[in-house]
């Protein structure tokens, strides 16, 4: 079936740096999400992207949708220490049916911030 | 409002009790999903329902149990687990495909449910 890499695997940065991840697919997505988990807690919607090219912004964050639809980036900028976490990107595969949908997961960017 | 929430938080149960995991959203999402997350792993898709209705089942063992009373509601019954389904447990809803909006699949996730085994 279709798999989502994440790149890079982890990443140890300063405060106040820039951060940016990328996910990549084989197949064609129509949807990115981008999640945030924190230990123990359940993952949290950073953002959502829905067309090809597409660059949305939340607060400090940035993500864009690829133009081939098999890629997508997440940029933190000026990161802070409760950025610290595990960063999901995920998409829904196009071969879905029904009325609900199965999410393929990337395998994940830990994100530590050192001070 | 984009909240998911799940009791209890945590739970400690040995292998011959019998429990059961709760997850209610009030978007009026219609598809809700339990997920099974290891640590440093990303999230294992267990079960589907749309339209309180069963739509994937990701041959889960059964001694996994899912139900969903009403469309806000998901529950998981735990009975004769083993130490190794210690995980975190997730419940998540979206919106249900149907109408045409990939918007509509968008998954939003509660906090969890960390389950230890002995």
């Amino acid at each position: 079936g279709q798999q989502l890499n994440q790149s890079p695997q982890s990443m140890f940065i300063q405060e106040g740096e820039d951060v940016s991840m990328n996910c990549t697919s084989s197949s064609i997505f129509n949807t990115w999400l981008w999640y945030k988990q924190d230990p123990g807690e359940g993952p949290v919607l950073l953002i959502a992207l829905y067309k090809a090219g597409e660059l949305t912004s939340n607060g400090r964050l940035t993500a864009q949708f690829g133009i081939t639809r098999k890629d997508s980036f997440l940029n933190i900028s000026a990161s802070i220490p409760s950025d610290v976490g595990i960063y999901f990107c995920a998409g829904p595969p196009l071969q879905n049916t029904g009325t609900a949908s199965k999410l393929t997961f990337g395998t994940g960017t830990r994100l530590q911030v050192t001070l | 409002d984009t909240e998911v929430t799940q009791t209890p938080k945590h739970l400690v149960m040995g292998m011959t009790n019998k429990k059961s995991l709760k997850c209610e959203q009030h978007m009026g999402h219609r598809a809700m999903y339990w997920y099974k997350q290891k640590a440093k792993k990303p999230p294992e898709l267990m079960f589907v329902y749309s339209y309180e209705k069963l739509s994937i089942n990701e041959s889960v063992p059964s001694r996994f149990s899912p139900e969903c009373p009403n469309s806000s509601l998901l529950n998981l019954h735990l009975h004769a687990l083993q130490p190794e389904d210690s995980a975190l447990y997730l419940c998540a809803s979206s919106q249900g495909l149907g109408g045409g909006s990939q918007r509509q699949e968008t998954q939003y996730f509660g906090p969890g449910t960390r389950l230890l085994v002995l």
